[in-house]
């Protein structure tokens, strides 16, 4: 059984250029969530979706960032005109139900986003 | 609004000794809480958690219990090893917070031979 996949593990991109990170959570789960660590920095909260759903998106900074989890493929974090402060490892999580009923997330290895 | 403060790492043991990672939070209900492990080049995963008063999360030695009076949850193991080294996160989970789990800053440890 698979767990949560990310990719790309490393994406470079200049400033002004776009990121694409995917992110497809372990079979069965069809809530999502995206964090974002700075380094030597905890985990911030971006957005929680569930199957084409935006449920939460207080962590979300109001542009250039946009996030989607189709019915079908993996959930897409979308990070348009990258700045240098936008370098950051770039986490999802997913669960069977609401990770609050449980606390439990299931994370993947993270995309590690650097803005040259 | 809901927050948790752990203590400043980086952390460094040696061998076998006795860790304690203290974590604290605030809250305006009755929050779970949470301890992840974060080891080098991977995502986090849960440790072990506690939902009430008075219980206590175990998981691969690692140890915490919830403290209401103190409002405390520190992580303890008694005789840690190298295979130990990694970040550690507190987290909470609360009906203050909307049920978003709130996440502490992480502490770095560092286990020598």
């Amino acid at each position: 059984n698979a767990g949560v996949m990310q990719n790309p593990r490393h994406l470079v991109r200049r400033r002004g250029q776009e990121a694409r990170l995917r992110c497809s959570p372990m079979k069965g789960h069809s809530h999502v969530y995206w964090y974002r660590q700075l380094p030597e920095e905890g985990l911030k909260f971006m957005v929680y979706l569930q199957k084409e759903n935006i449920i939460d998106e207080s962590g979300m900074p109001k542009e250039r960032f946009s996030a989607e989890f189709p019915k079908e493929g993996p959930s897409i974090l979308r990070i348009q005109q990258v700045v240098r402060g936008d370098s950051a490892a770039y986490f999802c999580a997913s669960s069977p139900v609401r990770a609050e009923n449980t606390g439990e997330l299931f994370f993947g290895e993270g995309s590690r986003l650097t803005v040259l | 609004g809901d927050s948790v403060t752990q203590m400043e790492g980086p952390v460094t043991l040696s061998e076998e000794a006795f860790l304690t990672i203290n974590c604290t939070y605030t809250a305006t209900g009755y929050p779970s809480l949470f301890w992840y492990v974060q080891y080098p080049g991977e995502g986090l995963q849960l440790l072990l958690k506690a939902t009430k008063a008075d219980d206590k999360g175990s998981n691969k030695g690692f140890e915490a219990t919830y403290r209401k009076e103190t409002t405390s949850f520190h992580l303890e193991k008694g005789s840690v090893q190298v295979s130990d080294s990694a970040v550690y996160f507190c987290a909470l989970s609360d009906r203050g917070s909307n049920y978003q789990l709130i996440w502490g800053a992480g502490t770095k440890l560092i286990i020598k031979p």
